[in-house]
């Protein structure tokens, strides 16, 4: 069965930080794309940061650059989201997305995701 | 930043007919746009890609349509588990990839 499992999210007080991880199981994790996905309470989707199979293409939302870093061990099937002076605006639900490709293109697994609180 | 606007919000149907819903780029995606469909409470799930190719296991009632800058979500006859929430996305020119805000099914 193909399964992403995020872990890492929490509450956490403005201005710190959170590693967000995501543990592939079910098929080749080293080749596809992966990406981080969230949606805050009764919002919509906002696509965060992916990058490609082997790391070599990597985008983040401009709300998030300079402050996420996403990063991959295809060793370890695993997808890591670094995030760094987390703000209200970063609070939100955090799935992690399997690509249909190498590349990035569209999402077609998705984990069931983890809840990131910033509060003080 | 490529802007994607669905319509309509809300969209009321009665089970076993036609829902339509439509989803604009603000510039050109080509066919580079995907359908998701998301229930209460669950993940995403993936619908259509390449404007009109249905993913693995989604049935033939939902067909996509359009190119450019419009597209369409077709479901032909609507069930009980088509209700929910769905959302476009773009694809073509990133970062960042965009969704659209989301048309909620709603059963009339």
């Amino acid at each position: 069965e193909v399964q992403l499992v995020e872990s890492g999210g929490g509450l956490v007080q403005p201005g710190r930080s959170l590693r967000l991880s995501c543990v592939a199981s079910g098929f080749n994790f080293d080749d596809y794309a992966m990406h981080w996905v969230r949606q805050a309470p009764g919002k919509g989707l906002e696509w965060v940061s992916g990058l490609s199979w082997n790391s070599v293409t990597i985008g983040y939302a401009d709300s998030v650059k300079g402050r996420f870093t996403i990063s991959r061990d295809n060793a370890k099937n695993s997808l890591y989201l670094q995030m760094n002076s987390l703000t209200a605006e970063d609070m939100a639900l955090y799935y992690c997305a399997k690509d249909l490709f190498r590349f990035p293109y569209a999402f077609d697994v998705w984990g069931q995701g983890t809840m990131v609180t910033v509060s003080s | 930043e490529i802007l994607m606007t669905q319509s309509p919000a809300t969209l009321s149907v009665s089970p076993g007919e036609r829902a339509t819903l439509s989803c604009r780029a603000s510039q050109s995606v080509s066919g580079n746009l995907a359908w998701y469909q998301q229930k209460p409470g669950q993940a995403p799930r993936l619908l259509m890609y390449g404007a009109s190719t249905r993913a693995t296991g989604i049935p033939a009632r939902f067909s996509g349509s359009g190119s450019g800058t419009e597209f369409t979500l077709t479901i032909s006859s609507l069930q009980s588990e088509d209700f929910a929430v769905y959302y476009c996305q773009q694809y073509n020119d990133w970062p960042p990839y965009t969704f659209g805000q989301g048309t909620k099914l709603e059963m009339k």
